[in-house]
């Protein structure tokens, strides 16, 4: 079945640990994304990817990295530098330069103790 | 700048009324429209999208959504709602002169009574 995976479903960490969540997608797409979803924000856009070994910031990209060196794998890493990383994290994906809509994963609830 | 804006932080409606979410936007141009919903924690699925064309969208599960220039809006509307509907929705732009980017309201959280 094609879709996107994220792993792991629940993840915890301690304080001023870095973490690295994952995203694959086997649609053949080539952006992808990463969002942040906190209670009653919506979606806030922390990166995305419209081609590999390329990446742009979103609007609260500090404090996180990204890799974009495979067409299917496009890895989130949180850093200690996040001042509030607790939070659902969603990733997607979409055909890119096109008028389609993302295709998102199933997310990964980070909580950091 | 653009912006997605969803008055209704929380709305509860009973099983087998008839709903209606707002949505509305900024966008200079004619924008691409979507709305998704989710469930709790779980990723967001498309109801429909709108791009060009009629105005009125069909979607996925019995809704449907009304594209109008004149008020900045892109509603979403179900005739009667069954309790399966109870989830978030979240309407989308996507960002003008940029197919790769999106816009995202913060969401309306549906209850539904039996």
């Amino acid at each position: 079945d094609g879709g996107i995976t994220q792993s792991p479903k629940y993840l915890f960490r301690k304080e001023g640990q870095n973490v690295t969540l994952s995203c694959e997608q086997n649609l053949n797409h080539d952006a992808m994304y990463w969002y942040r979803q906190d209670p009653g924000q919506g979606l806030r856009l922390i990166y995305y990817s419209q081609i590999v070994n390329d990446f742009q910031k979103g609007d609260i990209a500090e404090g996180y990295s990204v890799s974009r060196e495979k067409k299917e794998s496009f890895p989130l890493t949180v850093t200690s530098a996040q001042k509030n990383p607790t939070a659902f994290y969603l990733c997607a994906s979409k055909q890119a330069n096109s008028y389609n809509e993302q295709f998102f994963g199933p997310g990964t609830r980070l909580t950091v103790l | 700048a653009q912006s997605v804006t969803q008055p209704d932080i929380h709305i509860t409606v009973s099983e087998g009324a008839s709903l209606e979410l707002r949505c509305n936007y900024s966008y200079g141009a004619t924008p691409y429209l979507f709305w998704y919903v989710q469930s709790p924690g779980q990723g967001l699925q498309l109801l429909l999208k709108y791009f060009s064309g009629d105005t009125l969208v069909q979607g996925i599960k019995g809704f449907e959504a009304e594209f109008k220039r004149s008020q900045s809006s892109f509603n979403l509307r179900k005739p009667s709602v069954h309790w399966s509907d109870a989830a978030e929705y979240f309407c989308a732009v996507g960002a003008q002169g940029n197919f790769n980017k999106f816009y995202f309201g913060s969401g309306t959280k549906l209850n539904v009574k039996p």
